[in-house]
């Protein structure tokens, strides 16, 4: 499977802490971009980096990009309720238009 | 941003029935659109991409016969789940390339949730 992984699968942080997501990915790439998902809801475009970026920063969220490692970060700071969503990375195959999606990672933040 | 609309968003139907569900570009042209399958608490698997006037490409693990996609205009596909059983009960959702992004870039349908009982 092409499928991307992300981990933790699951992670449950208080109000005001640091949430960090990592993804990991399979092929070359033309850019990366995080997602989040409401419970039975449809997808939020968050952010997207380019291959040839490393860091990309949209209000509390930082996004970093390794390609030698094929691999990503999202961080949040300073968390809040509201945060609380399942959130996934998706790559672009190069040379096509086809996005594969990370197995993503439930967040919960505790008031 | 460009706005992808899908209809219905939430349908319930009996085993054995077809269902329509249809993905609207609303305010752009798409070459190219996608529909993906989401089971609970899973994440989001590319069922197949559709092009405008052209027949589209399932992935694999698809079947064709069951998942009848159409993209007659360069706003509008369908996605028909023809008999339909409880297995198929999941989230369905499309998105939209216009082929004019310099990265690629998808808009995501808010997705319709599929009930087989």
């Amino acid at each position: 499977s092409q499928q991307g992984e992300e981990d933790p699968q699951a992670l449950s942080i208080q109000e005001g802490e640091n949430a960090t997501m990592n993804c990991s990915y399979k092929t070359s790439i033309n850019n990366l971009q995080w997602y989040r998902q409401n419970s039975g809801r449809g997808l939020v475009h968050l952010i997207l980096i380019r291959s040839n970026e490393r860091e990309k920063h949209s209000g509390r969220l930082r996004v970093t990009l390794d390609t030698s490692k094929k691999s990503s970060s999202l961080l949040i700071t300073a968390s809040r309720a509201a945060d609380t969503a399942s959130y996934f990375c998706a790559t672009d195959l190069s040379g096509t238009y086809k996005y594969i999606f990370g197995t993503g990672t439930r967040l919960k933040v505790l008031a | 941003g460009a706005v992808v609309s899908q209809h219905p968003s939430r349908v319930i139907c009996k085993s054995g029935t077809s269902v329509k569900i249809e993905c609207r570009s609303l305010d752009f042209q798409a070459t190219t659109m996608f529909w993906y399958r989401q089971f609970p608490k899973q994440s989001l698997m590319l069922m197949a991409t559709s092009n405008e006037g052209s027949k589209a490409t399932y992935e694999q693990g698809v079947e064709k016969d069951k998942f009848l996609i159409n993209h007659a205009s360069l706003t509008l596909s369908t996605l028909t789940v023809t008999s339909a059983h409880p297995e198929d009960s999941s989230f369905y959702i499309c998105s939209a390339a216009s082929g004019k992004s310099s990265y690629n870039e998808q808009f995501f349908g808010p997705g319709t949730r599929l009930t087989v009982l």
